[in-house]
């Protein structure tokens, strides 16, 4: 079935950009998504990305997809203190969104 | 419409006990899911449905769980006999499938917290 991994911390400090990794296995995934989770809180939707797409823009945040490689990035700009949550990778093809372990984004004022 | 809705939001039951949660999706979402997450996990996928019909259920952590959407508006998720390892965030999630975009960006809930003692 479907992996999705992620890394599980990354600390930037505030002002400076955050880039959150994730690879996949499942090269039939159609829609690749970042969610943000604040603690005690459900998921939110941040964006996400068609597969014939390479790239999606949305205010401070960046959307990188690599097919080949199976690799996707969200790129956080100018990062601040309310960036601080989980953000998880998910991606959906001929199964239902299948989730990374989530990475936590600490940012230090 | 304020997005899907999840009721209630913290259970506390003893184990041995039957709960059941309730999802109120996004109107005219056709498709609707359940996901758990336990600590330190991202959500792991239980079942989920197309209007009425269960279209995957062989997820469903064992034959104490079962969800229904009879009428296929809101959605139930009922959990037998409680087990202290059942303690976990259920999320409900919806999506309007079948219209390219939006069609697949899928919403969550804010989570039903169970805590088994």
């Amino acid at each position: 079935g479907e992996d999705v991994e992620q890394s599980l911390f990354l600390s930037v400090r505030e002002g400076d950009s955050s880039v959150i990794n994730c690879t996949y296995t499942d090269s039939s995934s159609t829609y690749l998504y970042w969610y943000k989770q604040e603690p005690g809180a459900g998921l939110q939707l941040l964006t996400y990305i068609f597969s014939n797409m390479d790239m999606k823009q949305d205010q401070r945040l960046t959307v990188l997809l690599n097919k080949k490689d199976k690799h996707l990035s969200l790129r956080i700009a100018d990062t601040q203190t309310g960036d601080s949550a989980i953000y998880f990778c998910a991606v959906s093809g001929n199964t239902p969104l299948v989730f990374g372990k989530g990475t936590r984004l600490s940012v230090i004022a | 419409d304020t997005g899907v809705s999840q009721d209630p939001r913290h259970k506390i039951t003893k184990r041995g006990q039957n709960v059941t949660f309730r999802c109120d999706p996004i109107s005219e979402h056709n498709r609707l899911y359940w996901y758990r997450q336990t600590l330190g996990q991202g959500p792991e996928f239980l079942t989920y449905f197309q209007n009425e019909a269960q279209l995957e259920k062989s997820r469903l952590l064992s034959d104490r769980f079962s969800a229904e959407r009879p009428k296929g508006s809101f959605s139930t998720l009922e959990i037998q006999r409680t087990e202290q390892g059942d303690s976990a965030m259920y999320l409900c999630a919806s999506t309007l499938k079948g219209q390219v975009p939006s069609g697949n960006t899928i919403y969550f809930g804010e989570g039903s917290w169970l805590t088994v003692v």
